[in-house]
């Protein structure tokens, strides 16, 4: 089993659709939670960071943290074309190794 | 466009062979990290230098090995190439050397084994 699992997808939507992606994790002591967006031939690029639990927002994207339950979210509100990417959600160990998930390809459908 | 760097975009090579792929992190980062995306594997951290120094390591092969040099910029070695290690070659940097640190990644090496 691996440390962070994430839903590959795809996951296609109509643009103006709430948007939302999960990932759970194994390792209780993961206390930083990221989530990054991927753009096709592109590097990652932070998009969300949040630490402990709870919910941070910045703008149409909130990110959610449920310790208890080891699952964290990213929800996303009107989604546009233009946020058709893939989005991974990362935590890094005590080690400083980042831990990433698979990695879930959204298509926004105009 | 993060302001790290990374040289050459694409690389064929074939079975066997040695590689070394460079990374210049951005302007007053110290922390270099590297990461290897396939496929199957997904994202994976492999090697992260702090001011010249081993800082932490991943999932990163005997075959591979990387360095910092005092001007900052990176240098992964990959050596004894398998078909397998073909991938993308992601480096990153940050200000500081903590794993919590945002990481600023860089446009990527497409490296292709033949």
């Amino acid at each position: 089993q691996k440390e962070v699992e994430q839903d590959p997808g795809p996951l296609s939507v109509p643009e103006g659709a709430i948007v939302s992606l999960n990932c759970t994790y194994s390792n209780s002591a993961f206390q930083y939670f990221m989530w990054y967006r991927q753009y096709s031939r592109k590097g990652p690029e932070l998009l969300m960071y949040t630490y402990s639990s709870g919910n941070k927002e910045d703008g149409r994207f909130t990110a959610q943290v449920d310790k208890s339950s080891k699952y964290i979210s990213l929800f996303i509100r009107d989604s546009q074309p233009s946020d058709s990417a893939t989005y991974l959600c990362a935590m890094p160990n005590n080690n400083n190794d980042m831990r990433f998930g698979a990695g879930t390809r959204l298509t926004v459908k105009p | 466009d993060s302001g790290v760097t990374q040289t050459p975009k694409h690389l064929i090579t074939a079975t066997g062979q040695r590689v070394t792929l460079r990374c210049s992190p951005r302007s007053g980062d110290l922390s270099v990290y590297w990461y290897q995306q396939s496929l199957d594997q997904g994202l994976q951290f492999l090697i992260q230098y702090y001011n010249g120094e081993e800082r932490a390591k991943g999932n990163i092969l005997e075959r591979f090995s990387a360095q910092q040099f005092p001007d900052l910029h990176s240098e992964l070695n990959l050596s004894s190439l398998e078909l397998g290690d073909s991938a993308l070659y992601f480096c990153a940097s940050s200000g500081g050397g903590a794993g919590t640190d945002t990481q600023y990644f860089g446009p990527g090496t497409r490296l292709t084994v033949l």
